[in-house]
């Protein structure tokens, strides 16, 4: 089955304390993305990559970063996480930017 | 730059239809797409459109397209309580890094 899959689904930490959100897809898609939801805010994207070692910005990068060592995985990272990053993180892959996005089922992470 | 908007909230009564309004500024959007996230889900693509249409019919859902308005509507006919969700306008480009998202509107289904 074409998925993309995160986890954990859900995390509560403490500020400072390092994270790591995996992301893995099965699709063979070249283009990865994370997105960050918050009420009446939409998506707005993290970062993405249009393929192995080739990461980039997107609209909020301050305080995440990501690998791209293979294709499949793209891991979020927040170094020293603050309670301002408390939000709905999605993973989404496909085969270009403005194609069809698949959609991880979300990590709701909360940092107290 | 790129922006899409979409109004917040929308309430229907079951087996009424329901039209969701989206709003965009890029005048070259190619690739414009409805998702659906239903609670502590992702999203999901539900229908698509391709600017050289002006509408796409799928089974419930209706996709129209006025590009010199740059407007774009999704209609539900026949709502369902199954249907209450947050729906997402996106668009795209060739060339972009990323679609661009609405907010979402949240759809509600009163029986």
């Amino acid at each position: 089955e074409a998925q993309v899959t995160q986890n954990p689904r859900y995390l509560i930490t403490v500020t400072g304390k390092k994270l790591t959100v995996t992301c893995s897809q099965n699709m063979n898609h070249e283009y990865m993305s994370w997105y960050r939801q918050d009420p009446g805010l939409g998506l707005r994207q993290i970062y993405y990559s249009m393929n192995v070692e080739v990461t980039d910005k997107g609209d909020v990068p301050e305080g995440y970063k990501v690998s791209r060592k293979e294709k499949r995985n793209f891991p979020l990272i927040l170094e020293s996480p603050s309670p301002n990053q408390t939000s709905l993180y999605f993973c989404a892959s496909s085969l270009a930017p403005s194609y069809e996005q698949y959609f991880g089922p979300g990590t709701r992470l909360t940092v107290t | 730059g790129e922006d899409v908007e979409q109004s917040l909230f929308l309430s229907v009564r079951e087996g009424d239809s329901s039209v969701i309004n989206c709003t965009y500024t890029d005048s070259s959007s190619t690739y414009l797409y409805w998702y659906k996230q239903e609670p502590g889900a992702g999203l999901q693509l539900l229908t698509y459109i391709f600017s050289n249409m002006d509408m796409k019919q799928d089974q419930r859902l209706t996709v129209l397209l006025n590009k010199k308005d740059k407007h774009l509507s999704l209609r539900i006919a026949d709502t369902q309580t199954g249907d209450s969700a947050i729906y997402f306008c996106a668009e795209g480009d060739t060339g972009r890094r990323a679609l661009t998202f609405g907010s979402g509107t949240r759809l509600q289904v009163q029986p």
